[in-house]
């Protein structure tokens, strides 16, 4: 089974921190994402990376930045967190370089104070 | 712009009876569609796919349509069991560059025993 793990379920930062979220995924997938879950508004793409170093803008990057340095950990940034960043981050991957399945990390919850 | 589109937040169904979730989406480029599953405190895991080429995909309990022309698709569940009741999200995405599934807001199902 495809195992997505993200470092963090839980995180309670302040207002201008620097906020890291980490996700592994275990099955040598090339492509890999970061989402925000709000209620209301669905799962929104923030960035999403199809090789190591390469990364896309997705519909919402402002406010973030993304690294991979490898091609099993792809990690979100916020460099400088704010009220309105407190949500549900979820981390997926996926195999097929077209859209296929992805699979998806538990997530992990951010409020920002 | 909501690409995506469940106008439904929430649903109640009996236990046994048929949950119909629908879709609704606005790119002409999508041709692919997959509904993917969400507990509480737990990531999105797949449920079931359609291609544009297809206009039902079954799988088990589980049948997706699909209406081009409509631009809508639903998701069927016959019969409806508590262990159903979850978000459920419909997402589309455009197999011709690079991966990027675009999320509905969700329709929150509940399936009453």
């Amino acid at each position: 089974d495809v195992k997505v793990t993200q470092s963090s379920r839980y995180l309670v930062k302040r207002t201008g921190e620097k906020v890291f979220l980490e996700c592994v995924q275990d099955m040598d997938h090339e492509n890999m994402f970061w989402y925000r879950q709000d209620p209301g508004l669905g799962l929104r793409l923030i960035y999403f990376s199809y090789d190591v170093k390469m990364k896309e803008k997705g519909d919402i990057p402002e406010g973030y930045s993304v690294s991979r340095e490898k091609k099993e950990r792809f990690s979100l940034i916020l460099e400088s967190a704010s009220t309105n960043q407190t949500s549900m981050y979820l981390c997926a991957s996926s195999l097929t370089p077209w859209a296929g399945e992805l699979f998806f990390g538990e997530g992990s919850r951010l409020t920002v104070l | 712009d909501q690409q995506v589109k469940q106008n439904s937040p929430s649903l109640s169904v009996q236990e046994g009876r048929i949950s119909i979730l629908n879709c609704d989406y606005t790119n002409s480029m999508f041709d692919y569609f997959l509904w993917y599953k969400k507990y509480p405190a737990e990531g999105p895991t797949f449920l079931i796919s359609i291609s544009s080429i297809k206009d039902k995909n079954e799988d088990g309990r589980f049948t997706v349509f699909l209406n081009k022309s409509a631009k809508h698709l639903s998701l069927h569940i016959v019969p409806s069991q508590p262990g159903d009741s979850a978000v459920y999200f419909c997402a589309a995405s455009d197999s011709g560059g690079y991966q990027k599934v675009t999320f509905g807001t969700g329709t929150k199902l509940q399936v009453i025993p």
